[in-house]
């Protein structure tokens, strides 16, 4: 079962450098969302996407664009990167409000 | 609006003694709540979930955790710790923001298991 799929794993850019991270998800969930985490911070909010065609602003949307493709698919890009960027980030989906949200297994995004 | 505090950064415990994880919140809601756990350098796997049905939610790996809307918590607890429940936990609750579910994150509590 893939659930929650994202690439790349693991990436290092440089300050004003542009990088995309792709996620799919194959549960037919309409919700899909991007998260960052930092330490000591938990995980926060930068878009979500309730349904196909609509994407919507969380509490960390700045510097950050989001497309939802498909319903399948949910892609976050850094238009142009700076170290304060640098964090682990997820993307998750849902079914829906108040269901269980499924994480993908993480993206490391270093930048210099 | 709604908010999560956990209220213990750390909890070392000893493998065989039990666990208690600390989580008060606030909604303006009735929430959904949830336990997530994150092993290192892994994603985020839920533990447990609860709905507005039995108020005591057992979870997986022995875990479980009590909804007392009296005092806005949900503890999360085990009876007895092992080497593998060592990692971060973090409290989640549900919400809606513009009319889209959400959900906000404590800033999580490291679980540390010694020998």
């Amino acid at each position: 079962n893939a659930g929650v799929t994202q690439t790349p794993k693991f990436q290092v850019l440089k300050t004003g450098q542009s990088m995309t991270l792709q996620c799919a998800q194959d549960m037919n969930h309409n919700s899909m969302y991007w998260y960052r985490q930092d330490p000591g911070m938990g995980l926060r909010l930068i878009y979500y996407s309730a349904s196909e065609g609509t994407t919507d602003k969380g509490e960390v949307p700045n510097g950050y664009n989001v497309s939802r493709l498909n319903k399948r698919e949910f892609s976050l890009r850094l238009e142009s990167a700076a170290p304060s960027q640098t964090s682990v980030y997820f993307c998750a989906s849902s079914e829906g409000t108040g269901n269980t949200i499924y994480f993908g297994e993480g993206s490391w995004l270093t930048v210099v | 609006a709604q908010s999560v505090t956990q209220l213990d950064s750390h909890v070392s415990v000893s493998e065989g003694t039990p666990v208690l994880l600390r989580c008060n919140y606030s909604s303006s809601y009735s929430p959904s709540l949830f336990w997530y756990v994150q092993h290192p350098n892994k994603g985020l796997q839920l533990l447990l979930k609860y709905t507005s049905a039995a108020t005591l939610v057992k979870g997986i790996n022995g875990f479980e955790a009590e909804f007392k809307k009296s005092e806005t918590s949900f503890h999360l607890t085990k009876p007895s710790a092992h080497m593998s429940d060592a990692a971060e936990y973090f409290c989640v609750v549900s919400g809606i923001n513009s009319g889209y579910s959400t959900l906000t994150f404590g800033k999580g509590t490291m679980l540390l298991v010694s020998p």
